[in-house]
């Protein structure tokens, strides 16, 4: 069984200064990975994925994730938090035709 | 514009009274979902629907039934609510189930309040 885990419940962060969001994953085969975001009462909104080819991808509004599959991670990075990116974000793995999420962690960017 | 749609948006019940969440799509999408989101435990899949008249349980599927009779809705039943239920639920859809690596479009949520 595939599984997820965001090992940090909230991450505070200074605007301005470069943020890291942790995930690692266990999955059985190739691991198809994502990141979503969710602003306060509103729906999750795709982030980025990882399918294959270079460990570093790029997404939406400036983040960026890094695959390490030694490390089984796929943590969201981005180099100059804004205080608009303060959400709460969700690590997930696709497997067969399931998504399994981790239980999120929630980014506060102060000014 | 392309969306995903749940009615309704807020609900409180009470235990045992039979209640439908709504879900439609827009976009012609082949794969559908619901998820309940509790805190601490992220969103867990409750069914799926590959296609018309193709659903399949996810990891959290009892007390729920669901159904998918037109491509553009997937409606979530719940026929005996119980307080265990208490949830926010979100359904999403995604391009053909083919690829496993699509991204899922999300609705707004409906949060549910069992009494």
């Amino acid at each position: 069984a595939q599984s997820v885990a965001q090992p940090e419940d909230q991450v505070n962060v200074a605007e301005g200064n470069p943020l890291t969001v942790k995930c690692t994953y266990s999955v059985s085969g190739n691991p198809y990975l994502f990141w979503y975001v969710q602003y306060p009462n509103r729906g999750l909104q795709f982030l980025l994925k990882y399918i294959t080819g270079d460990n570093l991808v790029k997404g939406s509004y400036g983040f960026e994730a890094e695959f390490n599959k030694s490390q089984t991670s796929f943590h969201l990075k981005k180099p100059s938090a804004l205080v608009s990116d303060s959400a709460l974000y969700f690590c997930a793995v696709n497997y067969g035709n399931m998504l399994t999420f981790g239980g999120g962690t929630r980014l506060m960017v102060k000014p | 514009e392309a969306q995903v749609t749940q009615n309704p948006r807020y609900l409180i019940t009470v235990t045992g009274k039979k209640l439908t969440v709504t879900c439609s799509q827009n976009m012609n999408h082949e794969y559908m979902s619901w998820y309940r989101q509790d805190p601490g435990l992220g969103l867990r899949q409750i069914y799926y629907s590959m296609n018309v008249e193709v659903t399949d349980k996810g990891d959290v599927p009892e007390g729920y039934k669901v159904s998918r009779k037109e491509k553009r809705n997937f409606p979530l039943i719940l026929e005996s609510p119980s307080p265990n239920q208490t949830s926010l639920y979100f359904c999403a859809s995604s391009w053909t189930s083919v690829s496993p690596y699509n991204e899922q479009f999300f609705g707004p949520g409906t949060r549910l309040t069992v009494l």
